[in-house]
């Protein structure tokens, strides 16, 4: 059964700081990698998606990588603002699912940048 | 204007009882989704439906009821409340089942069962 997991699990910054928060899966055989973001109160936001053909994907200051072969993914934040403090989470779709699009989430890591 | 909302956003219940959770959608999406995400933040796929019929379900006990009188819907009944089910249940969607669809979340629904 494939099993997410995020590292570190919380993760306290100054502002202006590049880094990296880590996601692990041990299976995989998946279809896609999906970065989410959620702050207190609200629900998920969806940041980036990465087909299991890509490498990687870019948004903005944010940037996920993938190598699936090794069961990794990472998302590397540039110049970290107070405003990206929130929980991200990573998903994985498996190929061993039948039913379409069902996620598998790790535990999250809960990110503090402070001013 | 929220595309997913879910009412209500706090419940607190006594062990035993029957109680309710309302998802809605106005994003014309064809598929919703149920997760529970527990004390550890762990999300975890309950149910997905699909244009109001099942199509996923993560063996959760059958005192959970899912219902969907239409497609802008997907409600969560749970009968007979335990300690266990205290968590933060989400609902979401997406334009249709198929690999890569992304999912909206909803602000979720924080269960507390005394």
């Amino acid at each position: 059964k494939q099993e997410v997991t995020q590292i570190p699990a919380a993760l306290s910054v100054p502002e202006g700081e590049n880094l990296v928060l880590n996601c692990s899966f041990t299976d995989s055989a998946i279809y896609n990698l999906q970065w989410f973001r959620q702050d207190p109160g609200k629900g998920l936001t969806s940041l980036l998606l990465i087909q299991s053909s890509q490498r990687e994907q870019t948004s903005g200051r944010l940037n996920a990588s993938l190598d699936k072969s090794s069961g990794r993914s990472t998302l590397y934040i540039a110049a970290s603002q107070p405003g990206d403090s929130a929980t991200y989470l990573c998903a994985v779709e498996g190929v061993w699912d039948n039913a379409g699009n069902m996620l598998t989430f790790g535990g999250g890591t809960r990110l503090m940048v402070k001013p | 204007d929220t595309a997913v909302s879910q009412t209500p956003k706090y419940l607190v219940t006594q062990m035993g009882n029957d109680k309710s959770i309302k998802c809605e959608q106005n994003l014309g999406h064809d598929t919703m989704y149920w997760y529970k995400q527990d004390s550890k933040k762990f999300l975890k796929i309950m149910f997905s439906y699909n244009n109001k019929e099942l199509i996923i379900n993560e063996t959760v006990p059958n005192r959970f009821s899912p219902k969907s009188p239409d497609k802008a819907h997907l409600n969560l009944h749970i009968n007979s409340l335990e300690l266990g089910d205290s968590a933060v249940y989400f609902c979401a969607s997406s334009q249709g089942q198929r690999r890569w669809e992304t999912q909206y979340f909803g602000p979720g629904t924080r269960l507390l069962v005394l």
